[in-house]
C-alpha cells in the first residue's frame, strides 16, 4: 500500500525558514517524480513543486520560485520542501502527491499524503 | 492556462445524476485533464486521468469525457459519499500543473 506522511509544519514568523519532509513507503521511491501541492484554508488546490525520480528535473511555481527548494533522497524513501523568506500568504496545509506515470511523469498525482500545516504569522 | 469550472455548487439528491464542467483557457492537446475529489478533512483523490480514464478503485459511477477546451465528470447515480469538492486539473501545458478552483456538490 502506498503511503506518504509529511511532517514538519508548525507556526513561523513572517520572514522564516522551515522544512517539511515526507517519508514515502510501498512503491519505488526512485521510479516515481514527486510534487509539492498546497491548499490554503478554505480554499482550492495550488501546485507548488515537482522533481523528477532521479532528481534530474525541478519546476516551480512563479510563487515560490526563489523562495522554496525541493529535494529528495532516494536512498531514504524522503521528499524534502525547504521554505525560505515565508509569507503571511504561504500559510497552508502542504501535501506530498506521487506522480502516476513513472520517474519522468508530469502530472497525474495519483496518491497523496494527508498534508503538513504551515502557519505563517507574527 | 486556466480551469474554470461550473457550476461553482451543484446540489443534488441521492440517484440523481451529476454533471461538472471544466473549462480550459486553451485547447489541451493531449487530454491530459484529471479530475479528484476532496472530502473535507482529507486529502485529494484522483478519480479520472487522461479525460476518461478511472483511477484505480474508482467506481464505474464516475466517467470523464470531453476535448479541447470543453471537458466534464459525469457522477451516474449519486451515492451519499460522492458529496464533496470536486477539482480540473490540466498537466498537458505543465509545468505548471494548474487546477480549477472546484465544484461543491451538496446534498439537496
Amino acid at each position: 500500500e502506498v503511503r506518504l506522511v509529511e511532517s514538519g509544519g508548525g507556526l513561523v514568523q513572517p520572514g522564516g525558514s522551515l522544512r517539511l519532509s515526507c517519508s514515502a513507503s510501498g512503491f519505488t521511491f526512485s521510479g516515481h517524480s514527486m510534487n509539492w501541492v498546497r491548499q490554503a484554508p478554505g480554499k482550492g488546490l495550488e501546485w507548488i513543486s515537482y522533481m523528477t525520480g532521479p532528481g534530474n528535473v525541478i519546476y516551480y511555481a512563479d510563487s515560490v520560485k526563489g523562495r522554496f527548494t525541493i529535494s529528495r533522497d532516494n536512498a531514504d524513501n524522503s521528499l524534502y520542501l525547504q521554505m525560505d523568506s515565508l509569507r503571511v500568504e504561504d500559510t497552508a496545509l502542504y501535501y506530498c502527491a506521487k506522480d502516476h506515470q513513472g520517474a519522468f511523469g508530469r502530472g497525474i498525482l495519483e496518491s497523496w499524503g494527508q498534508g503538513a500545516l504551515v502557519t505563517v504569522s507574527s | 492556462i486556466v480551469l474554470t469550472q461550473s457550476p461553482d455548487t451543484l446540489s443534488l439528491s441521492p440517484g440523481e445524476r451529476a454533471t461538472l464542467f471544466c473549462r480550459a483557457s486553451q485547447t489541451i492537446t493531449n487530454d491530459f485533464l484529471a479530475w479528484y475529489q476532496q472530502k473535507p478533512g482529507q486529502a485529494p483523490r484522483l478519480l479520472i486521468y487522461a479525460t476518461s480514464n478511472r483511477a484505480t478503485g474508482i467506481p464505474n459511477r464516475f466517467s470523464g469525457s470531453g476535448s479541447g477546451t470543453d471537458f466534464s465528470l459525469t457522477i451516474s447515480r449519486l451515492e451519499p459519499e460522492d458529496f464533496a469538492v470536486y477539482y480540473c486539473q490540466q498537466y498537458d501545458y505543465s509545468p505548471p500543473i494548474t487546477f480549477g478552483q472546484g465544484t461543491r456538490l451538496d446534498i439537496k
